[in-house]
């Protein structure tokens, strides 16, 4: 089984509001990732959680906080975004093996949330 | 300079035939690990198959096949037998490695394969 959730699978909200977005998966994979898309464009790395520490934040503003309770669920807290932050956003995860190649590690996706800030 | 390069601009192929989409990439690693991923307009990434830096064989998963060519540094993904639900963006990435924290998965710039009836 390789499914990867996210909730919800449409947001909408104003440059005021505090909203979460949430991804979970249950394969016991160790490392989780949040990325930001753009229509037509390629996904955009945000964060990176491994072995539930935040091993990269690819310089991403603060008004998104990454939240990682346990190794199965991620989250992406946001507050006061801007119009231009409104894409598709997905969670991936991945197995993280210790030791020997990590190049081999596939990432598997979930379906994204459709955000809009207006 | 650019890691995973996608070209192609938007592809069409008949139903039933098969269609390569390419994909070259640059790295001074010897250890790499390569990827082909399907979006379609739904938004979901669906990961479709891998190849290895040292793998001696092309991959193959169902109607999808790696065409890969190291000497020439590229991945091309065929699909045997296009059908109407391929119609997708299609991404090429790359996952280098490097001791220390995760290595990333670098994307091309994708390309929209339709398949027509």
């Amino acid at each position: 089984d390789t499914e990867v959730t996210q909730t919800p699978k449409h947001l909408v909200m104003g440059m005021t509001n505090k909203k979460s977005l949430k991804c979970e998966q249950h394969m016991g994979h160790r490392a989780m990732y949040w990325y930001k898309q753009k229509a037509k464009k390629p996904p955009e790395l945000m964060f990176v959680y491994s072995y539930e520490k935040l091993s990269i934040n690819e310089s991403v503003p603060s008004r998104f906080s990454p939240e990682c309770p346990n190794s199965s669920l991620l989250n992406l807290h946001l507050h006061a975004l801007q119009p231009e932050d409104s894409a598709l956003y997905l969670c991936a995860s991945s197995q993280e093996p210790s030791g020997g190649s990590p190049y081999t590690d596939t990432q598997y996706f979930g379906p994204g949330t459709r955000l809009t800030v207006l | 300079a650019q890691k995973i390069t996608q070209t192609q601009p938007g592809m069409f192929v008949q139903e039933k035939e098969a269609v390569t989409l390419d994909c070259t990439y640059d790295t001074s690693d010897q250890s790499y690990g390569l990827f082909w991923y399907k979006q379609p307009s739904s938004g979901e990434m669906i990961f479709l198959i891998y190849q290895g830096s040292y793998d001696e064989q092309n991959a193959t998963e169902g109607r999808y096949s790696l065409n890969f060519q190291k000497a020439r540094k590229s991945a091309n993904l065929v699909i045997s037998a296009s059908q109407l639900g391929d119609s997708a963006m299609y991404f090429c990435a790359m996952r280098e490695f490097f001791t220390g924290a995760n290595s990333k998965l670098t994307f091309g710039k994708g390309i929209t394969l339709s398949v027509r009836p």
